[in-house]
């Protein structure tokens, strides 16, 4: 049983670009949500996708958008790179009805330079 | 709002117990949790309990709530040397699609 997958591993990304993360959820969770952990803290809520809707949506500015697919796999995606945005991006995945179990995937560790 | 603050290091010696602590704010708090992360890895979720509960314990695990003071606590039987990892607790928010963090207790183990 494949758990949450991410993809890439690592990417280097240049300030006032754009880049999409990749995420595809533990088999049979339908609950999709991403976290950034930078660099000596712990992670923080981004936003959560349930049928391929935004349903729940942290502090982060709008250059941080989303999207879910049928399949139930999901996208992040960051425009306008800050330096800041530097960190490590995880997604965790769960079903609607085992809310309290919730996995995460490996992460993808982003540098903006 | 929701807040969850950890002592930020904990040393023990292999063989030993480990304590490591953890307060929240939120009291409506359904779930809460510990997670363990390695050097360069994700989050593995370790254990939870629910908030109506005092204490868990699944093999050398031992998890205590006390809702009243908002302290979880997560005891390590036989601490050993892959027990070393950074503990994260954290609270499901209230509606239920969000973990809250802390920043995390650095757990040192020496042999």
């Amino acid at each position: 049983d494949a758990g949450v997958t991410q993809s890439p591993t690592h990417l280097i990304k240049t300030r006032g670009q754009q880049v999409t993360l990749r995420c595809s959820p533990k088999s049979g969770h339908d609950t999709v949500s991403w976290y950034q952990q930078a660099l000596g803290q712990g992670p923080q809520f981004i936003f959560q996708y349930y049928e391929e809707e935004e349903r729940q949506r942290g502090n982060f500015p709008d250059r941080f958008s989303g999207h879910q697919f049928p399949n139930y796999s999901s996208e992040l995606n960051v425009n306008a790179l800050l330096l800041g945005d530097s960190a490590l991006y995880l997604c965790a995945s769960r079903t609607g009805t085992r809310i309290y179990e919730q996995y995460f995937g490996p992460g993808t560790r982003l540098t903006v330079t | 709002g929701e807040d969850v603050e950890q002592s930020l290091f904990l040393s023990v010696r292999e063989g030993d117990s480990s304590v490591i602590n953890c307060t929240y704010t939120d009291s409506s708090s359904t779930y809460l949790y510990w997670y363990k992360q390695e050097p360069g890895a994700g989050l593995q979720l370790l254990t939870y309990i629910f908030s109506n509960m005092d204490m868990k314990q699944d093999q050398r695990l031992t998890v205590l709530l006390n809702k009243k003071d908002k302290h979880l606590s997560l005891r390590i039987a036989d601490t050993q040397t892959g027990d070393s990892a950074i503990y994260f607790c954290a609270e499901l928010n209230q509606a239920g699609t969000a973990l809250i963090f802390g920043k995390g207790t650095t757990l040192s183990v020496s042999s």
